[in-house]
C-alpha cells in the first residue's frame, strides 16, 4: 500500500514562490496513476489544484494555472508543486493525493499546512 | 465550471440511522465521474466512492452511491460512531475538477 508525505515551508512571505514535495512509498510513480495537489482553506472545502500522469502530463486548474508548475521526478519517488506569486488567499492546508483518474484521490497525505503571511 | 451544490448543509441523526446526503450539479457530469468523500476532524479525506457507485477498496459495504447527470446521491444505511463527519462530493469529468461543499453529519 502506497504512502504519501508532504514536505515544505510552513511559513510563505507574501509575493513569495511555494515549494512543496511529495515523496511516495510503497509504489513506483512511473508505474501509474496521477500524482495531485489538492489544498484545504481553514475551515473551507477542498480546491483542486493540479495533476501529473506517470508519464508526467500536467493537469492544472485554470485560476491557477498561470502561477503553477507541477512536476514528476519518479527515480526519486517524488512530486513537487511550485506556487509563485503567493498571497493571504493561498494560505490553506496543503494535500499531495493519488488515484486512478486526474483529480480523483484513493491515497493523501497527511497534509501540511502553509500560511502566507510577512 | 461545472458547480457542485450539496444538501443539506448539515444533518443531524442518531447511530443506527440512515443517512442520505445529496449532490447537484450544474452541467452533466459525463461518464459518472462523481466521487465521494468521507473528512474526519484533523484529517485527511478519504475516499468512498468513485464512478458515482463503486465503492473504493476497503470501504465498508453500508456506504452506497447512486445518480447520474447531474443528480447524485450517497447513503449510508446503518451510521456507525466514525461517519459523523464532513462528506464531499468531487467530478473529475470536466476542469476544473470541482468540489461540493460539503455536507456535515452530526450526532443528534
Amino acid at each position: 500500500q502506497w504512502h504519501l508525505r508532504e514536505s515544505g515551508p510552513g511559513l510563505v512571505e507574501p509575493s513569495e514562490t511555494l515549494s512543496l514535495t511529495c515523496v511516495v512509498s510503497g509504489y513506483s510513480l512511473s508505474s501509474g496513476y496521477y500524482w495531485s495537489w489538492i489544498r484545504q482553506p481553514p475551515g473551507r472545502g477542498l480546491e483542486w489544484i493540479g495533476s501529473v500522469s506517470h508519464g508526467g502530463s500536467t493537469y492544472y486548474n485554470p485560476s491557477l494555472q498561470s502561477r503553477l508548475t507541477i512536476s514528476l521526478d519518479a527515480s526519486n519517488s517524488q512530486f513537487s508543486l511550485r506556487l509563485s506569486s503567493m498571497t493571504a488567499a493561498d494560505t490553506a492546508v496543503y494535500y499531495c493525493a493519488a488515484g486512478g483518474g486526474i483529480s480523483v484521490a484513493g491515497g493523501w497525505g497527511q497534509g501540511t499546512l502553509v500560511t502566507v503571511s510577512s | 465550471e461545472v458547480v457542485l451544490t450539496q444538501s443539506p448543509g448539515t444533518l443531524s441523526l442518531s447511530p443506527g440511522e440512515r443517512a442520505t446526503l445529496s449532490c447537484r450539479a450544474s452541467q452533466t457530469v459525463s461518464n459518472n465521474y462523481l466521487a465521494w468523500y468521507r473528512q474526519k476532524r484533523g484529517q485527511a479525506p478519504r475516499l468512498l466512492i468513485y464512478g458515482a457507485s463503486t465503492r473504493a477498496s476497503g470501504m465498508a459495504d453500508r456506504f452506497s452511491g447512486s445518480g447520474s447527470g447531474t443528480e447524485f446521491t450517497l447513503t449510508i444505511s446503518r451510521l456507525e460512531p466514525e461517519d459523523f463527519a464532513v462528506y464531499y462530493c468531487q467530478q473529475y469529468s470536466i476542469s476544473p475538477y470541482s468540489f461540493g461543499q460539503g455536507t456535515r453529519l452530526d450526532i443528534k
